[in-house]
């Protein structure tokens, strides 16, 4: 495997389950996202991890919770969801350099999530 | 409060024609400029970037104009191919996380390009 990967790909889920979504970089990077992209709306950064420490949250329900155990995994844990939180749910990497913003972030195919 | 604005929504244009997508920001914090490309069941991947101290760059096919005074900033896409045919997202980069720590992007809402043969 190269680059991001995640899975699943695609998760249904009623809203009282608890699942969750994993991502992993290939890439040697040190800084991780989470973002969600929904139809006609802009991405939303909603974490950040850079060196497995959680840098940035940007408001995000408690209903997510974000989980980095290594600069190569990052897991998104999701519990009591509600229908509104259907999206795509992706995962970036990057070099994680804060002395210069360009700092590519590098995507992965996303997980398509749908809450019942 | 939308910090990148995106314009237009769609967009269609024929084989060989030029695609033009229109951004414009508000913070002057931002400090770089990139668009990314999404094809349909795949993540965004970077498509070409720019700093605020050059007004235009070109790869291949691509070029960013880049208008500071203005704020604004787009993307042209020469002698369109329907391979191009994708979602096309701008961003801007501006330092942030606890203290300051990672850079963040801010994207707009996308344009959906559909070239036709």
């Amino acid at each position: 495997e190269t680059g991001v990967t995640q899975t699943p790909r695609h998760l249904v889920m009623g809203m009282t389950n608890k699942k969750s979504l994993k991502c992993e970089q290939h890439l040697g990077h040190n800084a991780m996202y989470w973002y969600k992209q929904s139809a006609k709306k802009p991405l939303e950064l909603m974490f950040v991890y850079n060196f497995k420490e959680q840098t940035e949250n940007n408001s995000v329900p408690s209903r997510f919770s974000p989980e980095c155990p290594n600069s190569s995994h990052l897991f998104l844990h999701l519990h009591t969801l509600q229908p509104e939180d259907s999206a795509l749910y992706l995962c970036a990497s990057s070099q994680g350099v804060a002395d210069t913003s360009t700092d590519t972030q590098y995507f992965g195919p996303g997980t398509r999530l749908t809450v019942l | 409060q939308q910090q990148v604005k995106q314009s237009p929504q769609s967009l269609i244009v024929q084989k060989g024609g030029i695609s033009i997508i229109n951004c414009a920001y508000e913070n002057t914090a931002f400090d770089y400029f990139p668009w990314y490309q999404q094809f349909p069941g795949k993540g965004p991947a970077l498509l070409i970037a720019i700093r605020p101290d050059v007004s235009e760059k070109k790869e291949g096919r691509f070029t960013i104009s880049f208008n500071k005074s203005a704020k604004q900033f787009s993307l042209h896409i020469m002698d369109s191919q329907p391979g191009d045919s994708a979602t096309y997202f701008c961003a801007a980069s501006m330092l942030g996380g606890s203290g300051g720590s990672n850079y963040k992007l801010t994207f707009g809402k996308g344009t959906l390009l559909t070239v036709n043969p």
